[in-house]
């Protein structure tokens, strides 16, 4: 079964603290995506990696896959009380077409 | 482009009684999705849609749930009769592209009292 693990689960940071949220899985997926969802609202994506070892940057958001293909990483520079929302990863299901696996979601509070 | 629609936002009813939940997905995305989220976690897929073909419905609870996208355009989701635990948010989505990147609508917050 194909299973993505975020970590940590809750975060709540000051404003212009860096931060990381982790993605990982025993699985290997052929890409992944990041979403932000802020409350009361779908989540929206943020990127999608797609080639092992890929560093992606998004102002602020920097998004890297693992090499091996089973992880990825969202570090956020200087976070903004904006940043606040639940971060999730999503990577496809083998063997299914359009159909995504979602992870277990990171909750991140900036505070101002 | 307009987003994904649904509506309502929110919805209250009572344990047993009936809910419609409506969707209007990114013109010309073929592919629909509903999911269910709970609080703080990520969504879960109830059942995917290629045009009007309910392509994976095998996480829909078919005893009390169910959906159907006419046309391949509009999609309904209705649970009968509602359940204290069915108490989340019943998110649409629709996807485009090589990754499947998907579009979500705001959702709606069901409460079962």
């Amino acid at each position: 079964t194909q299973l993505l693990e975020q970590s940590p689960q809750f975060l709540s940071i000051q404003e212009g603290e860096n931060l990381t949220v982790y993605c990982n899985s025993s699985s290997v997926f052929s890409s992944l995506q990041w979403y932000r969802q802020e409350p009361g609202e779908g989540p929206v994506l943020l990127v999608t990696v797609v080639t092992g070892g890929e560093v992606k940057k998004l102002k602020r958001l920097t998004f890297q896959f693992g090499d091996a293909r089973k992880d990825s990483s969202l570090h956020i520079t200087a976070a903004q009380p904006g940043d606040t929302g639940l971060y999730l990863c999503a990577g496809p299901y083998r063997g299914a077409t359009n159909k995504l696996i979602f992870g277990t979601g990171t909750l991140l509070a900036v505070q101002p | 482009e307009a987003g994904v629609v649904q509506s309502p936002r929110y919805k209250i009813i009572e344990k047993k009684q009936p809910v419609a939940f409506w969707c209007n997905p990114i013109s010309g995305h073929n592919t629909l999705y509903w999911y269910l989220q709970n609080l703080g976690q990520g969504p879960e897929l109830l059942i995917r849609y290629e045009n009007e073909e309910a392509v994976d419905d095998s996480q829909l609870p078919k005893d009390r749930f169910s959906a159907e996208r006419l046309k391949g355009v509009d999609s309904t989701l209705k649970i009968q009769p509602a359940e204290l635990g069915d108490s989340a948010v019943y998110l649409c989505a629709s996807s485009f592209g090589q990754y499947n990147e998907q579009f979500f609508g705001p959702g709606t917050r069901l409460t079962v009292l």
